[in-house]
């Protein structure tokens, strides 16, 4: 089964550009959650969704916003670039909320977002 | 809110030997789940072991074991006979689940393994 893919891998944006990051969950997996990675801050939760709707938010500004697609493909959108943006965004993909054993959450490789 | 520590923010440890990675953490939730990530340099999250606050008995998966002490509200990740793949960065998280049924989890801040040779 494949595992978690996330495109692109890297990514280099200049300051007030957008971007958006991409997320297949595993086969089957109907909640995705996104997590933001930095060295000062750690590892952050973004957002949850589940059956195309979002279920959860962390303390983020507007700027940061997803969405999930009926195939469960979640994007996560980040508007008006700041440099304290440039982090490790990793998505996880669960069981929770399917009847199975929830409590894994499966990470894909991350995308690495620099903005300059 | 729930809160994980990780107080080591380095250890180091000579391959082959055990070691044991702290972690503690503060609910007042009486059901909830802790979790064991390993993070290579490459990024990716790699899913370790889970103990339930539940679970009778503490986790075990091949070489990771978690000793888990309720009372005391830690659960430190032990490796035993540690390899060179084993270096990286070692996340402990808890499960937080809200009324609507969403789940994330809450990371400490990690610890760095180092296995020398």
């Amino acid at each position: 089964k494949a595992g978690v893919t996330q495109t692109p891998r890297y990514l280099i944006k200049t300051r007030g550009q957008q971007v958006t990051l991409s997320c297949s969950p595993i086969s089957g997996h109907r909640s995705v959650s996104w997590y933001q990675q930095t060295p000062g801050q750690g590892l952050q939760f973004l957002f949850e969704y589940f059956s195309e709707t979002q279920r959860n938010k962390g303390n983020f500004p507007g700027r940061f916003s997803g969405r999930q697609f009926s195939n469960s493909r979640s994007e996560m959108n980040v508007s008006t670039l700041e440099l304290g943006d440039s982090a490790l965004y990793l998505c996880a993909s669960s069981l929770a909320g399917s009847g199975g054993p929830s409590y894994e959450q499966y990470f894909g490789p991350g995308t690495r977002l620099t903005v300059t | 809110a729930q809160k994980i520590t990780q107080t080591q923010p380095g250890m180091f440890v000579q391959e082959k030997e055990a070691v044991t990675l702290d972690c503690t953490y503060d609910t007042s939730d009486p059901s909830y789940g802790l979790f064991w990530y390993k993070q290579p340099s490459s990024g990716e999250m790699i899913f370790l072991i889970y103990q339930g606050s539940y679970d009778q008995q503490n986790a075990t998966e091949g070489r990771y074991s978690l000793n888990f002490q309720k009372a005391r509200k830690s659960a430190n990740l032990v490796i035993s006979a540690s390899q060179l793949g084993d270096s990286a960065m070692y996340f402990c998280a808890m499960r937080e689940i809200t009324q609507g049924g969403s789940e994330k989890l809450v990371f400490g801040k990690g610890t760095k393994l180092t296995v020398n040779p």
